[in-house]
């Protein structure tokens, strides 16, 4: 079936590196992916999305990497920070209005 | 307020009673949307309204679960019956027109965590 998937269910990463958190999606129709980010105890808040006629956006410190050729999603942090330490999730525009998230990926970062 | 706001933001109640909660979402917002997020999940899709009707409802999880919009605006999602397997944090979601279209990506609530026992 479809489904959008995480690669990696935790990352750690040490403060001041970059993190890359990945994401691979399966229906090749959807034209729409944002990523989220939710901390302990709060509902998820958006950070960037992208749309298929794309394959590059940046944000502040935050850059959404898109390849349709092999259904990948990637979210990288700039400088990452103590405040960074989230869940992440990549979900994927279907329907038209259902978003339909992956599993998450736990962020970490290390002082 | 100016986000979308959930109520009550915790919920314990006896297996087999009803529970209702609430989504406020932000003024002006067409679409609204309900999500449910065990622990440690992703979150799954349970009902999507455009205005006061919800032309998907293909997620509700049994016959026990319904959900209504009145005025375009408040949402009450309502379990009946509540099993165990009901406890997790039920989200609800608010956009501008339905998501995908330019600028009108989702805000979501901080969720009403619900513990059935």
């Amino acid at each position: 079936g479809e489904s959008v998937g995480l690669h990696l269910p935790t990352l750690s990463v040490q403060e001041g590196d970059n993190s890359i958190i990945n994401c691979a999606y399966s229906n090749s129709a959807s034209d729409y992916f944002i990523w989220y980010k939710q901390e302990s105890g709060k509902g998820p808040q958006f950070i960037i999305d992208i749309r298929s006629n794309m394959d590059k956006r940046q944000g502040q410190r935050v850059t959404v990497l898109l390849n349709k050729t092999v259904k990948h999603l990637s979210l990288q942090i700039a400088a990452t920070q103590p405040g960074d330490s989230a869940v992440y999730f990549c979900a994927e525009n279907k329907d038209d209005y259902k978003l339909s998230f992956g599993a998450g990926t736990t962020v970490t970062v290390r002082a | 307020g100016a986000g979308v706001s959930q109520s009550p933001s915790n919920k314990v109640t006896e297996k087999g009673k009803d529970v209702e909660l609430r989504c406020d979402p932000i003024s002006g917002h067409t679409a609204l949307y309900w999500y449910r997020q065990s622990l440690g999940q992703g979150l799954e899709f349970l009902i999507y309204f455009q205005g006061n009707s919800a032309p998907d409802k293909s997620g509700l999880p049994s016959d026990r679960f319904s959900a209504e919009r009145t005025g375009g605006s408040v949402s009450t999602l309502t379990i009946q019956r509540t099993q165990q397997e009901d406890s997790a944090v039920y989200l609800c979601a608010s956009s501008l027109g339905s998501a995908g279209a330019v600028g009108t990506e989702a805000f979501f609530g901080q969720g009403t965590r619900l513990t059935v026992v």
